[in-house]
């Protein structure tokens, strides 16, 4: 079975630039989640779809972030401007569903790097 | 609100030594628990996971947890480190309810001395 694809796996950009991430999430996984990871830091929420409806986006910034997951499958993460302390990676996951005991199956990760 | 405490960003061991990672959690309700592990430039990969049926969890790579909801933990073991396990390991908890959000430990990295 083939896992969470995402790229690209790298981006650098300069600061006010915009950027967007692909993720594929594995077949069938009606939950797709965008987390951000700050070097150092634990992975943090911005964004969960079910299906292709947002059901929690209270940590993106939406004045320069924003996602779309059209049909219900793949989905893009987009950034416009980028700042200096979004330097981060970002990581895809998906779930069959979104009951808090469903396991997250997590996609390597975008590495950003902004100057 | 919920939140993950992870005791130690760095722990080293001897090959062959126990292996200790602590996690102490906050949750108002009965929490789902998680570790994963994230080998370098890779995405994280589930050990093991607590949804309230045995107390002891047994997860891949020789690994176990337990969950104490005396102590609000939940200590990742493992009996003999190996080299392969040198890694970032997180803790995470979920509310549970109908979304499935993950909140993270800021990790423990694990280095493994031969």
């Amino acid at each position: 079975e083939a896992g969470v694809a995402q790229s690209p796996r790298y981006k650098i950009i300069e600061k006010r630039q915009s950027v967007a991430f692909w993720c594929n999430p594995i077949s069938g996984h009606a939950t797709l989640y965008w987390y951000q990871q700050i070097l150092g830091q634990g992975p943090k929420l911005l964004i969960q779809f079910q299906n292709n409806g947002v059901v929690d986006d209270s940590q993106l910034p939406k004045d320069r972030f924003s996602a779309e997951r059209l049909k219900g499958v793949d989905s893009t993460l987009k950034i416009q401007p980028a700042k200096l302390e979004d330097s981060a990676v970002y990581l895809c996951a998906s779930s069959l569903g979104p009951g808090g005991e469903e396991t997250q199956y997590f996609g390597p990760g975008t590495r950003l790097l902004v100057l | 609100a919920q939140s993950v405490t992870q005791l130690g960003s760095h722990v080293s061991v001897s090959e062959g030594a126990l292996v200790l990672l602590r996690c102490n959690y906050s949750s108002s309700v009965p929490p789902y628990l998680f570790w994963y592990v994230q080998y370098p430039n890779q995405g994280l990969q589930l050990l093991l996971k607590y949804t309230s049926a045995a107390t002891l969890v047994k997860g891949i790579n020789g690994f176990e947890a337990e969950f104490k909801k005396s102590e609000t933990s939940f200590h990742l073991t493992k009996p003999s480190a190996h080299m392969s396990d040198a890694a970032e390991y997180f803790c995470a908890v979920s509310p549970g309810g109908g979304y499935n959000k993950l909140i993270f430990g800021a990790g423990t990295r694990l280095a493994v001395h031969p």
